[in-house]
C-alpha cells in the first residue's frame, strides 16, 4: 500500500516562529503536493513539485515556501507563522503521469 | 477550469444504495471524472475515476451520462463507515500542473443506522 506520512498530527506554534511540516512518501512518486483545508473553503493547493528540486506555486503560495531535496520528501515551510495560517495541512503524492493522488493524514497546525 | 456542481449534503440509510450526483456541463474531451472522499479527521482518498464508460471497483460504481455532462457515484450498500465528504473532480490525465486536482465543496454524506 502507498504510504504518505506527515511528521505531526497536531502542532502548536507561536506567531513569528519558523515552522517546518514534513511529508514523506514511499512509492517513488514524482509529484508531491501541499494543500491546506479550512472550513467553508475546502482544499486549496499551496505548492506542488513534479521533480526533485522543482517546485511550482499553487493557488495560495503567499507566506509559504517548500523544499524538495530528495524524491521521497517534500517540506512546507512557514517562514514566520501567523494566526491566519492556523489550518489543516495535507500532503499528497502521485505518479508522474498524473494518476490518482495519495494523501497523508494531515497536520492540524494552530498558531497562537 | 471545468467546474462541477454537487449537492451540499445527502442522507442515506445503512445497507441501502446511495446515488451521489455530479453535474459538469462544461467538461472537455480530455477531462477524466474523478471521485475522492474524505472521512472525518483523515486526508482524502481516491474512490474511482472514468472517462466515458461506466466503471466499477470494490468501493463503488461510476455511471457517466452519454453526453458526459453529469455522472453519478453509486455506493451499492452504504455502511456507517461511508459517512464522508465526497468530491467530484474533473482532472486531465497529464503530469505537471495540468493534471492537478481542484477540489470543490463536495457532498457531505450522512448514513443513518
Amino acid at each position: 500500500d502507498v504510504k504518505v506520512t506527515q511528521s505531526s498530527r497536531y502542532l502548536v506554534k507561536r506567531t513569528g516562529e519558523k515552522v517546518f511540516l514534513e511529508c514523506v512518501q514511499d512509492m517513488d512518486h514524482e509529484n508531491m503536493f501541499w494543500y491546506r483545508q479550512d472550513p467553508g473553503l475546502g482544499l486549496r493547493l499551496i505548492y506542488f513539485s513534479y521533480d526533485v528540486k522543482m517546485k511550482e506555486k499553487g493557488d495560495i503560495p503567499e507566506g509559504y515556501s517548500v523544499s524538495r531535496e530528495k524524491k521521497e520528501r517534500f517540506s512546507l515551510i512557514l517562514e514566520s507563522a501567523s494566526t491566519n495560517q492556523t489550518s489543516m495541512y495535507l500532503c499528497a503524492s502521485s505518479p508522474g503521469t498524473g494518476g490518482k493522488q495519495y494523501f497523508g493524514p494531515g497536520t492540524r497546525l494552530t498558531v497562537t | 477550469d471545468a467546474k462541477t456542481t454537487q449537492p451540499n449534503s445527502m442522507e442515506s440509510n445503512e445497507e441501502e444504495p446511495v446515488h451521489l450526483p455530479c453535474n459538469h456541463s462544461t467538461i472537455s474531451g480530455t477531462d477524466y471524472i474523478h471521485w475522492y472522499r474524505q472521512l472525518p479527521s483523515q486526508g482524502p482518498e481516491y474512490v474511482i475515476h472514468g472517462l466515458t464508460s461506466n466503471v466499477n471497483n470494490r468501493m463503488a460504481s461510476l455511471a457517466i451520462a452519454e453526453d458526459r455532462k453529469s455522472s453519478t457515484l453509486i455506493l451499492h450498500r452504504a455502511t456507517l463507515r461511508d459517512a464522508a465528504v465526497y468530491y467530484c473532480i474533473l482532472k486531465k490525465n497529464y503530469g505537471g500542473s495540468q493534471g492537478n486536482l481542484i477540489f470543490g465543496k463536495g457532498t457531505k454524506l450522512s448514513v443513518k443506522p
